[in-house]
């Protein structure tokens, strides 16, 4: 258990629809970052939250967002979903001064299939 | 902007071998770290070992070291006494500065026994 909880760890969804995945970083952790992993590929950065601040973007769809509430966990909003959209994300999080130097924790993903 | 490369799409070793991954990376900062991820089949990732661009010594942890060449901007990982435990989907990643960090497309690396 590496201690970043993600929910729900599989999501089966249809064209069109709207889901919302979950993350609760690992305890002290301030920062969390989301990632996308399309099949056989390498992780794409999305976005990244710091006590409740949006920080950075990469490449997330306008279709896509992201918030982090007081209590740190950070939920990623997915709407008007597409077949390609389907891919594992993975939420990471680090402590606020030492991620750089350290690396994220990573939790274990939650898949989504759009059919 | 920063750049991680992995040029193996996959190797394969047997088991009690030795294998070398192989990474390379640009950046154009002097102060970055240098990162190996595990991903087995449960898609978990999991940090292998860490470097320091700072540091002239190689990180070693247990079985795994890393092969750090800064002025080619190469990073490898090699791994001793391959054990059928290590099959998995390895990322070289790198953070500099401020920025995220980036992956590479990564190695996946079969166990032979």
């Amino acid at each position: 258990d590496s201690g970043v909880t993600q929910t729900p760890k599989h999501l089966i969804t249809a064209t069109g629809q709207r889901v919302t995945l979950r993350c609760s970083p690992r305890s002290g952790d301030l920062s969390v970052y989301w990632y996308q992993q399309s099949l056989d590929q390498g992780l794409q950065f999305l976005i990244q939250y710091y006590n409740g601040e949006e920080r950075a973007k990469g490449n997330i769809l306008e279709r896509f967002s992201a918030q982090q509430f007081p209590d740190l966990h950070s939920e990623l909003n997915l709407s008007s979903l597409e077949l390609g959209d389907s891919a594992l994300y993975f939420c990471a999080s680090s402590p606020s001064d030492r991620g750089r130097s350290y690396g994220y924790t990573f939790g274990s993903g939650t898949r989504l299939t759009v059919v | 902007a920063q750049t991680v490369t992995q040029s193996q799409p996959e190797m394969s070793v047997q088991e009690a071998e030795t294998v070398t991954l192989s990474c390379t990376y640009d950046t154009s900062e002097s102060d970055y770290y240098l990162f190996w991820y595990k991903q087995p089949p449960s898609r978990q990732m999991i940090l292998v070992i860490r470097q320091e661009a700072y540091k002239q010594q190689n990180a070693t942890e247990n079985r795994f070291s890393v092969n750090f060449q800064k002025a080619a901007k190469s990073f490898s990982l090699k791994i001793s006494d391959s054990q059928l435990g290590d099959a998995a989907m390895y990322f070289c990643a790198l953070i500099q500065g401020a920025q995220k960090l980036v992956f590479g497309q990564g190695t996946r690396l079969t166990i032979n026994p």
